[in-house]
């Protein structure tokens, strides 16, 4: 049972333009979340996450978006860099489990 | 400071053969963790530990052995490899955010490309 869900596998933006990268969850004791990004033959990096308590977190140009009542949240990046072309995770925790439940990743291609 | 390191980055076994991936961190984290990363799919739990001495399964532990003896280290072991733990299998670390001992951020190594044929 796939209690974090990331149903586009693959997403192509112009530079410039905003991504959205969607994710859903089904398990309402979640209540942390986060986003990692992945680069070809490295390990994840920490991107930004979000407490269950907000529905909006910021850092640069990304924000994430959390939407509890329709369990979805989202992460937007604005303006969109070649750079950003990578894997991005999406990833759920239960507080004092320490357990993150991931995502399948959304490809982000970014073409200049 | 080095983060998370693993060793191996690469390696191919035979069906039945024995191995360990080794992981390290040095930030004095508590929390380790080994995920495995199949093609197309994310990051799936196998062990993790909350500090020397314990640890615990997470999703998909069969197959898989662990031990925590240091903060530093965490090393998984593959007893007899199968097909199936063809995989890139990633170590991480945390620490505790707040009293309550919730963790939140992991940091994560290069992985380890493993092969079993």
């Amino acid at each position: 049972d796939q209690q974090v869900k990331q149903n586009s596998p693959s997403l192509s933006v112009q530079e410039g333009r905003i991504s959205i990268l969607n994710c859903d969850y089904t398990n309402s004791m979640f209540d942390y979340f986060l986003w990692y990004k992945k680069y070809p033959a490295e390990g994840p990096t920490f991107l930004i996450s979000i407490s269950s308590i907000k529905d909006k977190n910021e850092d640069g140009r990304f924000t994430v978006f959390l939407n509890k009542s329709a369990k979805h949240l989202s992460l937007h990046i604005v303006p969109s860099q070649p750079g950003d072309s990578a894997v991005y995770f999406c990833a759920a925790n239960i507080s004092n489990t320490g357990k993150l439940i991931f995502g399948q990743g959304t490809t982000l291609q970014v073409k200049p | 400071n080095a983060g998370v390191t693993q060793t191996p980055k690469f390696r191919i076994l035979k069906i039945g053969q024995s191995m360990t991936l080794q992981c390290a961190q040095d930030m004095n984290h508590n929390y380790m963790y080994w995920y495995r990363q199949d093609p197309g799919m994310g990051l799936k739990l196998i062990y993790y530990s909350v500090g020397a001495g314990i640890t615990d399964k997470g999703e998909v532990p069969n197959g898989y052995n662990v031990s925590r003896s240091t903060t530093e280290d965490f090393p998984l072991r593959l007893e007899l490899a199968a097909p199936s733990q063809t995989s890139v299998y990633f170590c991480a670390s945390s620490y505790p955010k707040n009293a309550a001992g919730y963790t939140d951020t992991q940091y994560f190594g290069p992985g380890t490309r493993l092969t079993v044929l």
